[in-house]
């Protein structure tokens, strides 16, 4: 199964973007690439996926390079309620385990 | 609102025990998900269900059993064989296991054990 790498931690500014990388050189042509962020002691949320093109809903944009081996999370204007563990991750209709990894754990600074 | 329900959020359970977490979701979803998760890790697939009535192993199945009888119920039971039950229980549903959908979580269950 393709898995992904992501940064532990990044830090950002509140109110200034945030481009949260993840590599997945492995990748196949049919999986999808999903993003979630998780509070401390809740359940993960979904934030954005896509295949092929860049992604774009209320929440974030999501960045796909041309060879798919790396995305990039964008939050557009940082506040303090998107510090949380972003997880990036692979899925495809036959990988039904969703390998999650530890996430990056996003740090605003008021 | 449409969502996911685990119940309780807290459980304690003695050694030896068995104990059933609950998952119902009113999202009308055909698959539904059972996940652990360990202080600072990601997310271990423990079981998964496609549709009522069956039901398939994750990564992670030994020690745990569950049941599909109803579209929106999906409980699982940690047995008294899984040698290290104490973590954060997730439960989620999408409405397919394509994998351009997207899960939905609950809110989670804690287990410790005494």
């Amino acid at each position: 199964d393709a898995k992904t790498t992501q940064p532990n931690s990044m830090e950002s500014n509140e109110e200034e973007p945030v481009h949260l990388p993840c590599n997945h050189s492995t990748i196949s042509g049919t999986d999808y690439i999903h993003w979630y962020r998780q509070l401390p002691s809740q359940g993960p949320e979904y934030v954005i996926h896509g295949l092929t093109s860049n992604v774009n809903n209320r929440m974030a944009s999501l960045a796909i390079a041309e060879d798919r081996k790396s995305s990039t999370l964008i939050l557009h204007r940082a506040t303090l309620r998107d510090a949380a563990v972003y997880y990036c991750i692979l899925r495809d209709d036959s990988n039904y385990q969703l390998i999650w990894g530890a996430g990056t754990k996003l740090i605003i600074k008021p | 609102d449409g969502g996911i329900t685990q119940s309780p959020k807290y459980l304690f359970r003695k050694e030896g025990q068995n104990v059933t977490l609950s998952c119902e979701q009113n999202l009308n979803h055909d698959a539904m998900y059972w996940y652990r998760q360990d202080p600072g890790q990601g997310l271990r697939l423990i079981y998964y269900s496609q549709i009522v009535n069956d039901f398939q192993k994750g990564d992670i199945a030994e020690g745990y059993s569950v049941s599909r009888e109803k579209k929106e119920s999906f409980p699982l039971t940690v047995t008294s064989a899984q040698k290290n039950p104490t973590a954060f229980y997730l439960c989620a549903s999408s409405s397919s296991l394509r994998g351009n959908t997207e899960a939905f979580f609950g809110q989670g269950t804690r287990l410790t054990v005494v």
